[in-house]
């Protein structure tokens, strides 16, 4: 009965590669996020649906797109994958009325 | 720019002594606050959430809220060497859109 899901945990990958890490949450909360975890553990926002709803899209390079098929679901879809790109990457989730963050257990990307 | 600061550490204290951690917001909409904290190689978890100014006790924690001084801050009582982990400090916006966190205290508990 997890809370939220994603997968893969871990995903090593070549340059120039296309890659996609899922997210699944069953909270039923109205909100998902995507959350870049870099080197030094600085935990920065990507993205934000609400309602499968796209309202929140942080200054990323446009390599990277999120999908939304339904308000549990959140996927991140990584084009022409590049070194910089290796860090952490949690999706979360929670409910636009004050609610907190539930997080992932992460996916740890490395770029080789 | 809507920023959440903390002092980086390392803050290293003596099992059983109470580490106090801080935390400054910018953003003056900000309505909600959350304490997470986070293993080496593991996902935030929440320990705390504080809305209203004052203080929030949850067992050995206890938060405490400034909206005035725009400050947050986390007491760990009887601190434990499982304590050791960094914190994450966390400020919702007025929207609940979204979730802005600290870089991270990281907190060591020497046995």
């Amino acid at each position: 009965d997890t809370a939220v899901s994603q997968t893969p945990k871990y995903l090593v990958t070549q340059m120039g590669n296309d890659k996609s890490i899922k997210c699944e949450q069953n909270l039923g909360h109205d909100t998902m996020y995507w959350y870049k975890q870099d080197s030094k553990k600085f935990l920065k926002i990507m993205f934000s649906y609400n309602n499968k709803e796209l309202i929140i899209n942080e200054t990323v390079p446009n390599r990277f797109s999120p999908k939304s098929p339904d308000k549990a679901h959140l996927n991140l879809h990584i084009n022409s994958l590049e070194l910089g790109d290796s860090a952490v990457y949690f999706c979360a989730s929670s409910q636009t009325s004050r609610g907190m963050a539930f997080f992932g257990q992460g996916t740890r990307l490395t770029v080789v | 720019q809507k920023e959440v600061e903390q002092n980086s550490g390392p803050l290293s204290v003596p099992e059983g002594a109470i580490a106090s951690l801080n935390c400054t917001y910018s953003d003056r909409g900000s309505q909600s606050f959350f304490w997470y904290r986070q293993y080496s190689g593991k996902s935030p978890e929440l320990i705390m959430s504080i809305y209203s100014n004052g203080d929030k006790e949850d067992g050995r924690f206890t938060a405490q809220l400034n909206k005035a001084s725009q400050y947050v801050s986390l007491l760990i009582r009887d601190s434990q060497p499982s304590d050791s982990a960094t914190y994450l400090c966390a400020a919702r916006d007025n929207y609940g859109q979204n979730f802005v966190f600290g870089p991270g205290t990281r907190l060591s508990v020497l046995p």
